[in-house]
């Protein structure tokens, strides 16, 4: 099982719509959590970046949330764009005498229709 | 200008050939890493170099071998090339070791 799942595996929402994903996880302790957004053929992208210590952090329409003690993540897109149409990756840091490497979940592939 | 650039971006060859893939970054960074994206779209880290040595080499056949001639450089080199080969192959690179994390384009492999 992998140590970083998300939900939806994948989602068709209406433009201009709202939508939420999850990311729940079980890397402890880590760091920070990291929530990315790869278009189709290109890299992944930075969205967000949250210490263990901070609730949300937002950028533009997305909003990501943690809370630590349930080790849940969301994003929160508002007012969806066609240009939303992506994999969004949830990515757990663990703490470097934990873990070397990043720990990555599947992705949620969104797809915003006009 | 491109932070994380890769070539080619496209990559058709047969099975049992031998192919690179070169990666640049122009950030400063000091870790850079090598992942692959199989058809599932999982990212898995295949190794990652900080200051030109080697710090994570993952379960990876040996056939695939990367070098670091600088900070600025992580190519990898596939010898006898298998179908299961096929995928995309993502670099990326961070200022220090698991910091924030910038990808390049990506090589899609193909071998048929």
């Amino acid at each position: 099982k992998n140590q970083v799942e998300q939900s939806p595996q994948s989602l068709i929402i209406l433009e201009g719509k709202n939508c939420t994903l999850q990311c729940n996880y079980t890397v402890s302790p880590f760091s920070n959590l990291r929530w990315y957004k790869q278009d189709t053929g290109r890299g992944p992208v930075s969205l967000t970046i949250m210490t263990f210590s901070e609730n949300t952090k937002s950028n533009g329409r997305y909003t990501a949330t943690l809370d630590a003690d349930t080790k849940q993540s969301s994003l929160h897109i508002t007012a969806s764009q066609l240009s939303d149409s992506a994999s969004y990756i949830c990515v757990v840091t663990p703490n470097m005498e934990y873990g070397n490497k990043l720990v990555f979940g599947a992705g949620t592939i969104l797809r915003v229709k006009s | 200008d491109t932070a994380v650039s890769q070539t080619p971006k496209y990559l058709v060859t047969q099975m049992g050939n031998d192919k690179s893939i070169k990666c640049e970054q122009n950030l400063g960074h000091d870790t850079m890493y090598w992942y692959k994206q199989d058809s599932k779209k999982f990212l898995k880290i295949m190794f990652s170099y900080n200051n030109k040595e080697l710090i994570i080499n993952e379960t990876v056949p040996n056939r695939f071998s990367p070098k670091s001639p600088d900070k600025a450089h992580l190519n990898l080199h596939i010898n006898s090339l298998e179908l299961g080969d096929s995928a995309v192959y993502f670099c990326a690179s961070s200022q220090v070791n698991l910091g924030e994390q910038y990808f390049g384009p990506g090589t899609r492999l193909t071998v048929t």
